[in-house]
């Protein structure tokens, strides 16, 4: 299996503040990475597919880079609605997830 | 918006079986795959398996391989996962998500989870 492994493991923001996770896999995947965000009770809902591309509907704050071994996942100004925890997954071989970032507020 | 429906949450002892169902819209049934992921508390989510309902192809995850099986019944736009020989490890909520057909990890809806608990 692909380990993938994020940091930081939880992070504490203010309103407005840029926000930067990254997601390492353990050999090369390509593009082949999402990013998902997952709030308590729910279900994870699909933001960045392929490493770089915005899923509809989803506000254009967020954005996600890298391709190969290494990924960044950004939140370019913390709205309230984003305090989740945010999962990165590869599909190059079958689906693995990172160990999730959690998204306080300060 | 897709609307994925799951069973309700779920008690079972260990040792015995659980069966989840996962109703889809037609288009999901016909064009995509769906697959199960589960999440135990505070931990990571964990692909299990996926099928293409209009194939009935099946892929799983190695970890279950033997231990979980997934169908889909064309008529009713269901599908199930049943997982057998339960143990405490396998309290979690499981997701049904709509998925791609040729590679599976493209999860865009979801279902809203079935809690299953096992306990004595």
């Amino acid at each position: 299996d692909i380990q993938m492994t994020q940091s930081p493991s939880s992070l504490s923001a203010s309103v407005g503040d840029r926000v930067t996770i990254t997601c390492q896999a353990s050999q090369g995947i390509g593009t082949f990475l999402n990013w998902y965000q997952q709030k308590p009770g729910k279900a994870p809902q699909l933001l960045i597919y392929d490493a770089s591309n915005l899923e509809m509907g989803v506000p254009s704050r967020f954005s996600g880079s890298g391709s190969g071994t290494d990924f960044t996942f950004t939140i370019s100004s913390l709205q309230p609605e984003d305090i989740a925890t945010y999962y990165c997954q590869q599909y190059d071989d079958l689906p693995t997830f990172g160990g999730g970032t959690k998204v306080q507020s300060k | 918006q897709v609307l994925l429906v799951q069973s309700g949450a779920e008690v079972k002892k260990p040792g015995s079986s659980v069966k989840v169902s996962c109703k889809a819209p037609g288009d999901t049934f016909t064009s995509y795959a769906i697959s199960w992921v589960r999440q135990t508390p505070g931990q990571r989510p964990e692909w299990m398996g996926k099928i293409i309902p209009i194939l009935g192809k099946t892929d799983y995850a190695q970890k279950f391989q033997g231990r979980v099986t997934i169908t889909a019944d064309k008529s009713t736009r269901t599908a199930y996962i049943e997982v057998t020989s339960l143990t405490f490890d396998d309290t979690a909520v499981y997701f049904c998500a709509r998925d791609r057909p040729a590679v599976a990890g493209h999860f865009d809806y979801w279902g809203q989870g079935t809690l299953v608990t096992v306990s004595a």
